[in-house]
């Protein structure tokens, strides 16, 4: 049972446009979630997160939006770069299973062209 | 600083042996993670040291050990291997805040193929 998911294994985004990466979960017990990004033959590397405690949260180009009743979260980078191509997961943690106890989903491949 | 480091890179035994894979945390994590990628799948939760303990342990097989020492470097061990094993083991490191959950730092991984 995959309690993230990330239903688009790609996306394709002219650079300088917005990217937009979406994730839903299904465990209401999650309070806590991330974004990691990963390039070829390196590990993820933490991007931004946010707990269930807020909608929103930024850092510079990136921003993650969580809507709670809806289950569902995304990140938005504007604008896009072509740097910014890479496989994104999305993780979500939560008191029930352990806090650092990281549930992925299956993430999406970004490809931004020029 | 150093990241996370795993070792070996690449390691390929075959069905019914045994595999070792190692880890070293960044200087100063007392927490160490361990994750299962298999192809096309995201990443799988496998276990959680902390301080030399299991704190945590996700839904695999007790084939699939490890353990973390004093340094708090620690190691995977799995049994009696199965070609589904077959995956991208990684490793990764955070402090313990004792608050929410701790940003975890990964390594680069170990591709695990069993023949």
């Amino acid at each position: 049972d995959q309690q993230v998911k990330q239903n688009s294994p790609s996306l394709s985004v002219q650079e300088g446009r917005i990217s937009i990466l979406n994730c839903d979960y299904t465990n209401s017990m999650f309070d806590y979630f991330l974004w990691y990004k990963k390039y070829p033959a390196e590990g993820p590397t933490f991007l931004i997160s946010i707990s269930s405690i807020k909608d929103k949260n930024e850092d510079g180009r990136f921003t993650v939006f969580l809507n709670k009743s809806a289950k569902h979260l995304s990140l938005h980078i504007v604008p896009s770069q072509p740097g910014d191509s890479a496989v994104y997961f999305c993780a979500a943690s939560g008191f029930s299973g352990g806090y650092n106890k990281l549930i992925f989903g299956a993430g999406t491949r970004l490809a931004v062209h020029p | 600083e150093a990241g996370v480091t795993q070792s070996p890179t690449h390691l390929i035994k075959t069905r019914g042996q045994q595999a070792t894979l190692r880890c070293s945390p960044i200087s100063g994590h007392t927490s160490v993670y361990w994750y299962q990628q298999a192809l096309g799948l995201g990443l799988q939760f496998l276990l959680w040291y902390d301080e030399g303990e299991e704190r945590n342990r996700g839904n695999f097989p007790p084939r699939f050990s490890g353990r973390q020492f004093p340094n708090y470097s620690s190691e995977l061990n799995v049994n009696a291997l199965e070609l589904e094993d077959s995956a991208l083991y990684l490793c990764a490191s955070s402090l313990i805040s004792g608050g929410h959950t701790d940003t975890q730092y990964f390594g680069p991984g170990t591709r695990l193929t069993v023949l």
